[in-house]
């Protein structure tokens, strides 16, 4: 069973605006982690932001921001401010408690339109 | 290192040769992973090694692979007798330890295409 959900394959954003990249996944743990990682073409996973399920408040860095809904299962990334070097592959991911293996999405490819 | 370093980072091969893929994790890190990238499937968990020990090969799509890991720093990742379905990208992650908070710094990966 799909355990990380990305539904949109792609998106498009206007360089300086702001978009949104959804993520759901599925878990009977209280308590985990949650990230999401870039892919540039140059292949190297990068990580944007992680987020701990039981901290309330959304992680943020710079640019990046996560709204996240721990009962509706719910992680999406905020980019704002979007720039030409934000186009990539962004992927979420869960790392699952045996061995913390990363369970991932299957990607959401951004555009950025300059 | 300042980050992981895989090698080859391409490698083109015929179909029923072997092949070896290595990875080299940052300095001091003791967990390594390895997953594969390709069309069809996705990302996707191979193996995991906490320094020189793999407790988690569940991943692995068949005999034909297998890595280890030694003097817990360098893993070597092997493909015997390789078939067109191993065309993908081979990924090797590490992180500071073993756990759900830590994340994973990936190199750039192995391309791997079987003829």
């Amino acid at each position: 069973a799909q355990t990380v959900t990305q539904s949109q394959p792609e998106m498009s954003v206007q360089e300086a605006e702001t978009v949104t990249l959804s993520c759901t996944y599925d878990t009977s743990e209280s308590d985990y982690y949650l990230f999401w990682y870039k892919q540039p073409p140059s292949r190297q996973m990068i990580l944007v932001i992680r987020q701990e399920a039981y901290k309330q408040q959304n992680a943020t860095e710079n640019r990046f921001s996560v709204n996240f809904q721990k009962a509706a299962k719910s992680f999406s990334l905020k980019i704002s401010d979007s720039q030409l070097g934000d186009a990539a592959m962004y992927f979420c991911a869960y790392p699952k408690s045996s061995g913390d293996k990363l369970t991932f999405g299957t990607g959401t490819r951004l555009a950025v339109r300059p | 290192g300042a980050g992981v370093s895989q090698s080859p980072s391409n490698k083109v091969t015929e179909k029923g040769k072997d092949v070896e893929l290595r990875c080299d994790p940052i300095s001091g890190h003791t967990a390594l992973y390895w997953y594969r990238q390709s069309l069809g499937q996705g990302l996707e968990f191979l193996i995991y090694f906490q320094g020189n020990s793999a407790p988690d090969k569940s991943g692995l799509p068949s005999d034909r692979f297998s890595a280890e890991r030694t003097g817990g720093s360098v893993s070597t990742l092997t493909i015997q007798r390789t078939q067109q379905e191993d065309s993908a990208v081979y990924l090797c992650a590490s992180s500071l330890r073993v756990g759900r908070s830590q994340p994973q710094h990936f190199g750039d990966g192995t391309r791997l295409s079987i003829l």
